[in-house]
């Protein structure tokens, strides 16, 4: 069963930029697998930061951006602010039907 | 505005029966699917299945398949996850979302969240 990779933690200094990634146990992520990604602050649900790789969901700060960066996807985060201290979860889809999550990625902004 | 409400925290038996409840709106409830995500206590984020309204097909995870049902009543723009028989395990909090099934798919917006205890 192909697992979703995620780094387990991160931290960035105030002011820094960060860039998080998705990746597969075997093989390599593309468009094709259509990664959407989320945040989540301790004790609250979660929140949509994009989707189909880079389309940015409503209200997001243009700080963050996302891509594809060689075999894997990618959340950057350029000047990184306190509220940006976080969980990250990315998302891919397997093709019929199915949907994976990641392990997510702690971001700590210190 | 698109809101999805969750039904309120649970606290039942190993080996009771549960439904816990999602409610949209602001939209088309019956155009677009609803998801269900699990978060056990202290870990991430789990994709458990999502459901058309608008035609009851549902889709689930290979790893939820089986151990609890998804449904929604279209007439109260609402989705259900059900379980039969809870196990100590199932204790977690639950999140749905609306998902949009194009090119991939995503979830947003979310609901608040149920926070399911399963205890003896």
């Amino acid at each position: 069963q192909t697992v979703v990779t995620q780094e387990p933690s991160f931290s960035v200094s105030p002011g820094g930029t960060v860039t998080l990634t998705c990746g597969l146990s075997s093989g390599s992520v593309s468009t094709s697998y259509y990664p959407s990604w989320y945040q989540q602050t301790p004790g609250q649900a979660p929140r949509t930061l994009f989707y189909s790789t880079n389309t940015r969901s409503s209200g997001v700060p243009d700080r963050f951006s996302a891509s594809i960066l060689g075999n894997k996807a990618a959340l950057t985060i350029t000047g990184a602010q306190a509220d940006d201290d976080s969980d990250y979860y990315c998302v891919l889809y397997m093709g019929s039907g199915i949907w994976v999550f990641g392990g997510g990625t702690r971001l700590t902004v210190l | 505005e698109v809101h999805l409400v969750q039904s309120g925290a649970e606290v039942k038996k190993p080996g009771e029966s549960l439904k816990i409840s999602c409610k949209g709106s602001g939209y088309s409830f019956t155009s677009y699917w609803i998801g269900w995500v699990r978060q056990m206590p202290g870990k991430g984020l789990e994709w458990m299945g999502i459901i058309y309204p608008g035609d009851s097909d549902t889709r689930y995870s290979p790893s939820f398949k089986g151990q609890v049902t998804i449904s929604a009543d279209k007439s109260i723009n609402t989705a259900y996850l059900q379980w039969s028989s809870l196990k100590a395990s199932d204790t977690a909090m639950y999140y749905c979302a609306r998902f949009k099934w194009e090119k991939g798919g995503w979830f947003d917006p979310w609901g608040q969240g149920t926070l399911v205890t399963a205890s003896s």
